[in-house]
């Protein structure tokens, strides 16, 4: 596609219930990162895949969180359990490669845990 | 612990008007360190990338600047627009080796340009 496409925009769901966050990068992108960003602070590493290289978790919170990317491509972002504290803005950036590390955001998933 | 501090926190500035904005880092050694621009609800966009070898970089009405000795960068707005307005993250790359996409993100400064 054009951009890093996300869904949902937006997400309310009540504490507790699991969400999945989709992430489209850009076609040939064969780097993909996953951050959140909360209100007043910077953006928060959370995951990395590059290729078919076992991906990077060393930045997911905790083992509520887990991330998946299919035939390279699109990734989910799976939060079980989901808690107050994990209300955020999640957003997918991909890049050509990690030598090419000019990162393409989308426009993020809006969290709400209720 | 590799970190980015930018100031302000929040700017106003009246629409035409410049306005400088600054960004201290510790990581080190570092690649390279990008200005990206976030429109509300959107996700950030590079505006510049600057190595350690660079001093200073433009793109339209955005010049940013580095001192790698200081470790400091700067990013000078000219003739600021209404659409101007967004948040200005600071972005640091640690050198090549393992670990190296993982950035370190300043937390951001609030630019508003009001008529």
């Amino acid at each position: 596609g054009a951009g890093v496409s996300q869904s949902p925009s937006n997400k309310v769901t009540e504490k507790g219930k699991d969400v999945e966050l989709r992430c489209d990068p850009i076609s040939g992108h064969t780097a993909l990162y996953w951050y959140r960003q909360s209100l007043g602070q910077g953006l928060e590493f959370l995951i990395y895949f590059q290729g078919n290289s076992a991906p990077d978790k060393s930045g997911l919170p905790s083992d509520r969180f887990s991330a998946e990317r299919t035939g390279g491509s699109v990734s989910t972002l799976t939060i079980q359990r989901t808690q107050q504290e994990d209300s955020a803005v999640y957003l997918c950036a991909s890049s050509l490669s990690l030598a090419n590390e000019k990162l393409f955001f989308g426009s993020g998933t809006q969290l709400s845990v209720l | 612990k590799n970190q980015v501090e930018q100031s302000p926190q929040s700017l106003i500035i009246l629409e035409g008007k410049n306005c400088t904005l600054q960004c201290n880092y510790t990581v080190s050694p570092f690649s390279n360190l990008r200005w990206y621009k976030q429109d509300t609800g959107r996700g950030p966009v590079s505006l510049t990338i600057m190595t350690f070898s660079e001093n200073t970089k433009s793109n339209g009405r955005y010049t940013a600047t580095l001192d790698a000795d200081t470790k400091q960068s700067s990013l000078h707005i000219t003739a600021s627009q209404l659409s101007d307005s967004a948040s200005y993250i600071c972005v640091v790359r640690p050198n090549s080796g393992a670990g190296s996409y993982q950035l370190t993100f300043g937390k951001g400064t609030k630019l508003s340009v009001i008529p």
